[in-house]
């Protein structure tokens, strides 16, 4: 079973320029997350997706984040304009159900940092 | 708010000895526990889950867990080097199925 894919591995921008990440989830996962893990801290939940529509998106900061499942297969987050303290692990994972008793699978997330 | 607090550690235990992680939440309602396994410069995985008080064994790893004292713990018996990495501990409570991480603990095994 092929695993969550994400890209790019690495991002370096500068501030207030703008960055996108993508996201496939294994396949037939309706659920899908987008997680951001600061260095030295656990992963905070950004948004998440059930099918295409969001489910909680509650810690997101809207004004500069954003995020789509479009289809109910991948899904893209932007970051527009960035920030210092944007610099993080952004991390997508999926499963089955939105029932966490699945677990997660994590992808191997995309290293972004933000000068 | 909801807490779930870890002691950042590093633990540091001799090849072959038992490591002991534990993990504190603050809100009652909580029904799902998780322990994820996170190697430097990886994304976490998952290697243990328990709803129920109680132990629950799979392989070197147990997990504990006391819901009157609000407490999880991962035992991790016959350490190995490899099994140096953070360990996260996640809960959710019953009205989200959202779990809430902790900051994790580092765990150093030496040979």
């Amino acid at each position: 079973e092929a695993g969550v894919a994400q890209s790019p591995r690495y991002k370096i921008i500068e501030k207030r320029q703008s960055v996108a990440f993508w996201c496939n989830p294994i396949s037939g996962h309706a659920t899908l997350y987008w997680y951001q893990q600061i260095l030295g801290q656990g992963p905070k939940l950004l948004i998440q997706f059930q099918n295409n529509g969001v489910v909680d998106d509650s810690q997101l900061p809207k004004d500069r984040f954003s995020a789509e499942r479009l289809k109910g297969v991948d899904s893209t987050l932007k970051i527009q304009p960035a920030k210092l303290e944007d610099s993080a692990v952004y991390l997508c994972a999926s499963s089955l159900k939105g029932e966490s008793g699945y677990g997660y699978t994590f992808g191997s997330g995309t290293r972004l940092t933000v000068v | 708010q909801k807490e779930v607090e870890q002691n950042s550690g590093p633990l540091s235990v001799p090849e072959g000895a038992i490591a002991s992680l534990n993990c504190t939440y603050s809100d009652r309602v909580s029904q799902s526990f998780f322990w994820y396994r996170q190697y430097s410069g990886k994304s976490p995985e998952l290697i243990m889950s328990i709803y129920s008080n109680g132990d629950k064994e799979d392989g070197r790893f147990t997990a504990q867990l006391n819901k009157a004292s609000q407490y999880v713990s991962l035992l991790i018996r016959d350490s190995q080097p490899s099994d140096s990495a953070t360990y996260l501990c996640a809960v959710n409570t019953g009205g989200s199925y959202i779990p809430t991480f902790g900051r994790g603990t580092s765990l150093i095994v030496h040979p």
